[in-house]
């Protein structure tokens, strides 16, 4: 069966940057694109952007361009999101997300990895 | 980049039906069948009930049906039951030059 799992929780100062992994397992993880999704404390859902993990193409909401970077490892099927100069409405459960099709973006995502709180405080 | 629109709260008694509306614009809900629903219970990561406008996913109920007119969609959700009170977004596909995925502000349901 497919599975997403995700890096533990984190503590970051303002300023500084995270790391996110998401391990792929029970698909061939180059078959499909992986979103990032995040969601504050209390509210709804917000897309960041999306890998290709076959080319490593991205393509990242206007709002995080310049502090995100989403990257990938195919030889252990782990995608990585990596947000900088962290702020403190940075604050938030982050998921990565796979589409219910392989190699598109447009459609719904069905598996979802657990989710990783970051959370930014001086 | 600007959010669908839903209604922050919606309601029904066991066994009634109620749909959940999301607005947004010809460059995104109106543009394409590419509108997905996700139900989200507290503490827990969201879950894909429709996509593509009006498809199920393997094992979710048929009680959940999905629709489009013009720059809404639709979400129903017939004979309500206990455990379908939640959290539901939607999402949909945007930006043809430059795609992207915009999600609504999410509607409460409350099973009465």
């Amino acid at each position: 069966q497919v599975q997403l799992v995700q890096s533990g929780a984190e503590v970051k100062k303002p300023g500084a940057s995270v790391k996110v992994s998401c391990k792929a397992s029970g698909y061939t993880f180059t078959g499909y694109y992986m979103h990032w999704v995040r969601q504050a404390p209390g509210q709804g859902l917000e897309w960041m952007g999306w890998i290709n993990p076959n080319s490593g193409g991205t393509n990242y909401a206007q709002k995080f361009q310049g502090r995100v970077t989403m990257t990938r490892d195919t030889s252990i099927s782990t995608a990585y999101m990596e947000l900088s100069r962290l702020r403190s409405d940075d604050t938030a459960v982050y998921y990565c997300a796979r589409p219910i099709t392989p190699m598109t973006t447009v459609t719904g995502s069905s598996d979802w990895g657990q989710g990783t709180l970051v959370t930014v405080s001086s | 980049q600007s959010a669908l629109t839903q209604p922050p709260s919606a309601s029904g008694s066991p066994g009634q039906s109620v749909t959940i509306s999301c607005t947004g614009t010809s460059s995104d809900v109106g543009g394409y069948n590419y509108v997905s629903w996700y139900q989200q219970h507290p503490g827990k990561a969201p879950k894909l009930m429709i996509y593509e406008v009006s498809k199920r996913p393997s094992g979710v109920p048929d009680r959940f049906s999905g629709s489009k007119s013009g720059n809404t969609a639709s979400l129903t959700v017939s004979g309500l039951q206990a455990e379908d009170e939640a959290d539901y977004y939607c999402s949909s596909y945007a930006g043809s030059n430059n795609p992207y995925v915009v999600f609504g502000g999410g509607t409460k349901l409350t099973v009465l």
